[in-house]
């Protein structure tokens, strides 16, 4: 059974400080998406990522992909309060060929001003 | 611009009473998806379906039934409602493997 171990499950920070978020697993994902889930509504996708060692920029949120394909990270720089949310990574099985995601528990960010 | 759309939006259910969570999406994807979040747990896959007439399981899918007819449609049936199925059940739909999910809003369901 693939796993998504998301750490740290919560965070609290001052606006304008900087954040880290991570996704590990055992398995290998072909690939690994980011979603960014606000109270009431559903996840929105914020990138994806499908080669080892690729890192994406999304204007302050950096997602790099691990070299093995089996962890990613989420940097977010100088957090603001819009950024708060529930962050939630999901990692393609590929080979399956149905689309399905495994999702890891999520982080939730609180950025207080 | 609808995308997937879910209804209702919130229901409060007795036990033992059934449900349909409907869920329908305008992008023409083969591929559907049927999840439900709890506090802390992420969300986790109760069924999905690749194209009309194709349904599997996923994750968790005891208490729940789905059926595929169309490719837009993608219901969520409970027949006998346990305080365990409290949760808020999110539709998805994506084009293919790898590829971005399109979510609901959800539906906010309790038992009681």
């Amino acid at each position: 059974t693939q796993l998504l171990e998301q750490s740290p499950q919560f965070l609290s920070i001052q606006e304008g400080e900087n954040l880290t978020v991570y996704c590990n697993s055992s398995s290998v994902f072909s690939s690994l998406q980011w979603y960014r889930q606000e109270p009431g509504e559903g996840p929105v996708l914020l990138v994806t990522v499908v080669t080892g060692g690729e890192v994406k920029k999304l204007k302050r949120l950096t997602f790099q992909f691990g070299d093995a394909r089996k962890d990613s990270s989420l940097h977010i720089t100088a957090a603001q309060p819009g950024d708060t949310g529930l962050y939630l990574c999901a990692g393609g099985a590929g080979g399956s060929n149905t689309g399905k995601l495994i999702f890891g528990q999520g982080t939730t960010l609180q950025v207080k001003p | 611009n609808a995308g997937v759309t879910q209804t209702p939006k919130f229901r409060i259910l007795k036990i033992g009473q059934s449900m349909t969570l409907q869920c329908t999406q305008d992008m023409n994807h083969n591929y559907m998806y049927w999840y439900r979040q709890d506090p802390g747990m992420g969300l986790k896959l109760i069924y999905y379906s690749v194209g009309a007439g194709i349904t599997d399981k996923g994750e968790v899918p005891n208490g729940y039934n789905v059926s595929r007819s169309t490719t837009e449609d993608f219901p969520l049936r409970l027949e006998l409602a346990a305080p365990s199925q409290t949760s808020v059940y999110f539709c998805a739909s994506s084009w293919g493997t790898d590829q971005p999910q399109h979510f609901g809003d959800g539906t906010r369901l309790s038992i009681l």
